[in-house]
């Protein structure tokens, strides 16, 4: 498989419920990226890692949790979210944020839906 | 900060027409990006762009670094149904470690 990819595509939650997404990328780059896309906004940036350490938390609430046990797999853990948290949760990586010309790749994303 | 305006927000234009779209920013950017997402995807790479004044090509896209490094444009020729969508710019924020800044999309519809 290549390019980047993640599970589940879709996610129907409860508030009170506990999940994870999960982003794998086959690219060989040292950068991964979770953004927020909601409805008519733009593209918000949540989490950054460069070579697994955390370089990028963009005033995120505690209720999302990244993690990042490698530099080819992130996640995404969720805990008591709120019905507004409802979004396309998109991963993305490149070969090294600090590049200047450094290019991200997207991968599909994860429908979320917290009820 | 540095922000990217693209315009027009959205088009609805008949297949076969050309389209052009834009993003324009206050501050420079050194790198300028498209990508194109279809409905429930992410978005995808199509040019990118690394010098002012280059123009590059992607079958029937083009698109162009301005020479004020402070712009850049996309255009579509022949346009099909298939390039329904949202296009977004984006380039490094250099005043944020070259994290990547998004412009507000520009969504394209094609009637056949």
């Amino acid at each position: 498989e290549t390019g980047v990819t993640q599970t589940p595509r879709h996610l129907v939650m409860g508030m009170t419920n506990k999940k994870s997404l999960k982003c794998e990328q086959h690219l060989g780059h040292n950068a991964m990226y979770w953004y927020k896309q909601s409805a008519k906004k733009p593209l918000e940036l949540m989490f950054v890692y460069n070579f697994k350490e955390q370089t990028e938390n963009n005033s995120v609430p505690s209720r999302f949790s990244p993690e990042c046990p490698n530099s080819s797999h992130l996640f995404l853990h969720l805990h008591t979210l709120q019905p507004e948290d409802s979004a396309l949760y998109l991963c993305a990586s490149s070969q090294d944020h600090r590049g200047r010309t450094d290019t991200q790749y997207f991968g599909p994303g994860t429908r979320l839906t917290v009820l | 900060g540095q922000q990217l305006n693209q315009s027009p927000q959205s088009m609805f234009i008949q297949e076969g027409e050309d389209v052009s779209m834009n993003c324009t920013s206050s501050s420079i950017f050194n790198t300028w990006l498209w990508y194109k997402q279809d409905p429930g995807e992410g978005p995808v790479l199509l040019i990118a762009l690394y010098k002012a004044g280059e123009l590059t090509s992607n079958g029937r896209l083009t698109a162009q670094f301005g020479i004020t490094r402070k712009d850049s444009f996309l255009n579509i020729s022949a346009s099909i149904p298939s390039d329904v969508g949202i296009y977004f710019c984006a380039g490094p924020n250099l005043n944020a470690g070259n994290m990547l800044t998004f412009g507000g999309g520009t969504r394209l519809m094609v009637k056949p």
